[in-house]
């Protein structure tokens, strides 16, 4: 079936410091990706989508500066935390668009990032 | 107002009971998809199960079913003969439209504990 990684699983920053997280599609190409976000015991809620090509679209209430995402090939999306704080602690979430022939699995998430800013 | 409510933050079920997670939704769309997926204690996201809004027949896949009931707005997954491995969290999700490029909106999640 279709995978969907991510790099790196965890990662510790200092405040200030910017973070890139990657998300691959490893078996397939993938034109749409989505990238969540979790904090601890709550759901998932997105907040952008990412279009191979061009910009992403963001969710309201999104910084756009402060999350910037690119999705320059058809199996690659990163989502930077810039100038992360303490309050961007969460676990992220990415998901590739896909056709996997079974009805309604039309998501393949990532394994997930946690990232801890201190 | 909230697109999908699940208003059981916890649930207890022995093994090998059936369990019910209850998920109400909220859309003015005709066309809509409903989702079930499962996350472990390890953050993957598992998909489960899947309801179109056109689909006459409550789903199914193994020990998982969908008590869909369109009028009432609920998609209510049930588990069958539950299983240790089955102790996780479930989110109910939909998709306005048709396609898989639409965006999915989760509910707040149920933490399923499955006992001996």
């Amino acid at each position: 079936g279709a995978v969907v990684s991510q790099h790196p699983s965890w990662v510790i920053c200092k405040s200030g410091t910017s973070v890139k997280i990657e998300c691959r599609s490893l078996d397939f190409q993938a034109t749409t990706m989505f990238w969540y976000r979790q904090f601890p015991k709550q759901s998932l809620m997105l907040m952008a989508t990412s279009n191979e090509g061009s910009k992403a679209t963001y969710e309201q209430g999104v910084e756009k500066d402060k999350f910037l995402i690119n999705h320059a090939s058809l199996t690659l999306s990163t989502l930077t935390v810039t100038s992360a704080h303490p309050e961007d602690s969460s676990f992220y979430i990415c998901s590739a668009r896909v056709n996997s022939g079974r009805e309604g699995d039309e998501q393949f998430f990532g394994p997930g990032t946690r990232l801890t800013v201190l | 107002a909230q697109k999908i409510t699940q208003t059981q933050p916890g649930m207890f079920v022995q093994e090998k009971e059936a369990v019910t997670l209850d998920c109400t939704y909220d859309t003015s769309d005709q066309s809509y998809g409903l989702f079930w997926y499962k996350q472990p204690s390890s953050g993957e996201m598992i998909f489960l199960i899947y309801q179109g809004s056109y689909d006459e027949q409550n789903a199914t896949e193994g020990r998982y079913s969908l008590n869909f009931q369109k009028a009432r707005k609920s998609a209510n997954l049930v588990i069958s003969a539950s299983q240790l491995g089955d102790s996780a969290m479930y989110f109910c999700a939909m998709r306005e439209g048709t396609g898989g490029g639409n965006k999915l909106t989760f509910g707040t999640g149920t933490q399923l504990k499955v006992e001996l």
